[in-house]
Order: structure tokens, then sequence, then C-alpha cells
């Protein structure tokens, strides 16, 4: 069954650290997508990045990167110089394609307080 | 800002009652999902409706039900409410209905049963 595991519940750092937010999937296709999304104190849900089974390119965007491992089924999550800003919960989520629809299967959270 | 609209913002209400979510998905998006989420559950996926047609169901109670109307806006219906329905809830949208479409989420419609 597929599954999404995000262990670390909480995360507490200082600003300008560097933060890594682990996410372990578990699933039976050979072709499914992994999410992560950003739920800051207001509330909403914010997309981050797609990442597809077939690319497992790592990929970086500004302080935020991201490591894709097939081999270990993880796809982390690293805030580097963290701020105050990044304080939410990060929610990584797997979305498979051989199944009908196209729902999200979310892992429960990782609630990151980045202190100044 | 998502594109995605949902309103109210909050509803309060009692237990047994009836009420009606809306949500306006992103403008040329097909695909609208609705989601739960609440303290002891995560996210929650509840069902997902494509061009006007439910495409796929998730953990929606049968006192939920939802549809999708021609303009493509969706409406989310919950029913005799228990205390434990109170929850947040997102709606979504995607242009198409493939896996390799990203989700965009409303702002969520915070609900309380008391």
């Amino acid at each position: 069954a597929q599954k999404v595991t995000q262990a670390q519940t909480e995360i507490s750092v200082v600003e300008k650290e560097d933060v890594t937010l682990d996410c372990v999937y578990e699933t039976r296709d050979t072709t499914y997508y992994l999410f992560w999304y950003k739920q800051p104190p207001s509330g909403e849900l914010v997309f981050l990045i797609r990442r597809n089974s077939f690319d497992e390119q790592n990929e970086i965007s500004g302080r935020y990167s991201w490591n894709f491992q097939k081999s270990t089924s993880s796809f982390n999550f690293t805030i580097t110089a963290s701020q105050v800003v990044d304080s939410a919960v990060y929610f990584c989520a797997l979305s498979e394609a051989e199944q009908a629809g196209t729902a999200l299967i979310f892992g429960k959270g990782t609630t990151l307080s980045v202190s100044s | 800002d998502s594109g995605v609209t949902q309103t109210p913002k909050h509803l309060i209400t009692a237990t047994g009652q009836r009420v009606t979510l809306r949500c306006s998905p992103r403008s040329g998006d097909l695909s609208v999902y609705w989601y739960q989420q609440s303290l002891d559950q995560g996210l929650q996926f509840l069902i997902q409706y494509y061009n006007g047609e439910e495409r796929a169901k998730g953990n929606i109670l049968e006192r939920f039900s939802a549809q999708q109307f021609p303009d493509l806006h969706s409406e989310l219906n919950l029913s005799s409410l228990e205390l434990g329905d109170s929850a947040l809830y997102f709606c979504a949208s995607s242009a198409g209905d493939l896996s390799t479409d990203t989700q965009y989420f409303g702002p969520g419609t915070r609900l309380t049963v008391l």
C-alpha cells in the first residue's frame, strides 16, 4: 500500500542554520510523483515542488534543495540558511500514476520552527 | 495566491446540522479535489471531480457528498454533522486528470461543530 512517512514531527533551529526535512515513501508503482507543500501559520497549503519517479536529479531553488533517491525511497528537503519566515508545517506527498484519479497521499508533516 | 477560492473562510454550526462548502478552481482547471485536515487524521483525500464527473473517492463518509457544476465550481455538502467533523477542509484544483498535474490549494474552510 502507498504510504508517506515524515518521521520528524517537530524541528527547531536558529536562523541561518541549515535544516533537512526527511520524507520516505512506499509505493508499488514504477511511475509516481512526489511533492512538497508548505503550510505557514496562516493555514493555506503552498506548492513547492513536484518530482517524477524517472527524474532523480537533485533540484535547487534559491535556499531550497531537494534530494530524491529511489534506492532508499526518500525525497528529502533541505533549507539552507534558514529564516524566521521558513517557520511552517511542511508536507511531503505522493501521487501514483496507476490508480484511478490523482489523489495526493500526504505524510503527517514536519513542523519547523526557526527562531531569531 | 493560488487562484483557488473557497467560501466561507470559517463556519460554526451545531451537531446534526448540514453545511455547504464552496470552491472555485483556478481559471482553466478542470479537476477539483476535496481534502480534510484534522489533528488526528492529518490531511486526507475525500473526493475528486473532473469536468463535472466524479473521478476518485477517498475516505469520504456517506454523510458527505460533493458535486461539480457546469461552470466547474464545486460544492461539498456535509450533513448530520458530528463533533468529529470539525476540521479544515481544503479544495484543490489542477489542469487535468493526470498524476503529473500539480494540485493548487485554496485557503481552506475551517468548520467548527459545537
